[in-house]
């Protein structure tokens, strides 16, 4: 079975500053990965995603985010937040044949000025 | 394209009441996601729908639940009767195709409160 952990429940972080999500998945075979962002009273919208070849993949809005098999992470990063990144993260994992994503619990991002 | 459409934005009903949430895909998207958001589930997927026909349903709570597809640019979740604990954000998406490699987009849910 496969399954999202993103062990931080809620960040708060500087405007300016960078920012790091983490996301820890569990899936037996080859997965694809997503980081969805939701602003409040909105739905998710997808910052990126991975399927396979660069290690290192980049999204929109400035999102990077970098899948490492060998830790089973796939961490997003921000170097420069803008108050408008201030939202809730999901990480997300599906296997490569089906439409089936399992979401993470979700990171809340507070940006202060 | 207007994206996905949920409506209503919010409804509050009485437990025991029948409720009924709506969804208009974006056009050209051959399949469509029913997802439930709460604080202690998180987001789950509902039912999967491809070509208006329901391919798993395997989500649904109950048969307190149904959900219809009639034509390629509607669908409906119904819930009934409603109950408290259904309280929740339920989401619609509506992706080109059903792999994965295909971007599924959302709509701005609907926030159900049963009292």
């Amino acid at each position: 079975a496969q399954s999202v952990t993103q062990p931080d429940i809620h960040i708060t972080v500087s405007e300016g500053a960078s920012l790091e999500l983490r996301c820890n998945y569990s899936y037996g075979a080859t997965p694809y990965l997503f980081w969805y962002v939701q602003s409040p009273g909105q739905g998710l919208q997808l910052l990126l995603k991975y399927f396979s070849g660069d290690t290192l993949v980049q999204g929109i809005k400035g999102f990077e985010a970098e899948f490492k098999r060998s830790q089973s992470s796939f961490n997003l990063r921000k170097p420069s937040v803008h108050w408008s990144d201030a939202a809730e993260y999901f990480c997300a994992v599906g296997p490569s044949n089906d439409y089936k994503l399992s979401f993470g619990a979700g990171t809340t991002v507070t940006v202060r000025a | 394209d207007a994206g996905v459409i949920q409506s209503p934005r919010h409804e509050v009903t009485e437990m025991g009441q029948e409720v009924t949430l709506r969804c208009k895909p974006i056009s050209g998207h051959n399949s469509l996601f029913w997802y439930r958001q709460t604080m202690m589930r998180g987001l789950e997927l509902l039912i999967y729908f491809n070509n208006n026909v329901p391919i798993d349903d395997s989500g649904m709570p109950e048969d307190r639940f149904s959900a219809k597809m009639p034509n390629a640019s509607f669908s409906t979740l119904k819930i009934q009767p409603s109950e408290p604990r259904d309280s929740a954000v339920y989401f619609c998406a509506s992706s080109r195709t059903q792999d994965l490699n295909t971007e599924a987009f959302f709509g701005q849910g609907t926030r159900l409160t049963v009292v």
